[in-house]
């Protein structure tokens, strides 16, 4: 797990607060991706990153903003979260986004309560 | 569109039996499949994938998953379960566009 990390481990946050995550990648992979995990339900896809770019945003609510400054870091700022936004959030990583080679790997997760 | 159903959501194995987990998969053309494992509080881990060539594929920990294609199904097997082996188990397809389809887990549980 020590390719892709992730910090906070855990953070605690009010409705009305703004915080971030953070996701570094030590693996010189290319893509990134932010998946949320929820109890009882399949892991959901939020958002990806290739080079830098966004390819793709599965109808995310605007109260979480990406941000991916270069290929090793991505954010995820979230701002006037709700109850039901509690959840494990999960950063991976891959050498690109379809090749056969490409595997995703996957930090420890941030997990977050939203009170 | 893709899809992946694991039809268990618990699996009790004794320690040392062997250990299956079910994985149906549906997709257009060849499909990707993945494994990953997730011990409590951890990240996903990735244990093994069918990209194409032999239809049983090795992964890490003694996991081997078989591929068969006329059964739709990528089911996950070990010969000897140990009690470190209890996890929540994910069988994930991964689409044209590279994206990755989770099936809802399989909550593994190997009693000594």
């Amino acid at each position: 797990e020590t390719g892709v990390t992730q910090t906070p481990r855990h953070l605690v946050m009010g409705m009305t607060n703004k915080k971030s995550l953070k996701c570094e990648q030590h693996l010189g992979h290319n893509a990134m991706y932010w998946y949320k995990q929820s109890a009882k339900k399949p892991l959901e896809l939020m958002f990806v990153y290739n080079f830098k770019e966004q390819t793709e945003n599965n109808s995310v609510p605007s109260r979480f903003s990406p941000e991916c400054p270069n290929s090793s870091h991505l954010f995820l700022h979230l701002h006037t979260l709700q109850p039901e936004d509690s959840a494990l959030y999960l950063c991976a990583s891959s050498q690109g986004l379809a090749g056969d080679t490409d595997t995703q790997y996957f930090g420890p997760g941030t997990r977050l309560t939203v009170l | 569109a893709q899809s992946v159903a694991q039809p268990e959501d618990q699996v009790n194995v004794a320690e040392g039996n062997p250990l299956t987990v079910k994985c149906t998969y549906s997709v257009s053309g060849n499909p990707y499949l993945f494994w990953y494992v997730q011990y409590p509080n951890r990240g996903l881990q990735f244990l093994l994938k069918y990209i194409t060539g032999d239809n049983l594929v090795k992964g890490s920990y003694g996991f081997e998953a078989e591929f068969n294609k006329s059964q739709t199904s990528f089911h996950l097997k070990k010969p000897s379960a140990l009690v470190s082996d209890s996890a929540l188990y994910f069988c994930a397809v991964r689409d044209k566009g590279g994206k990755l389809i989770f099936g809802q887990g399989t909550e593994l549980s190997v009693k000594p």
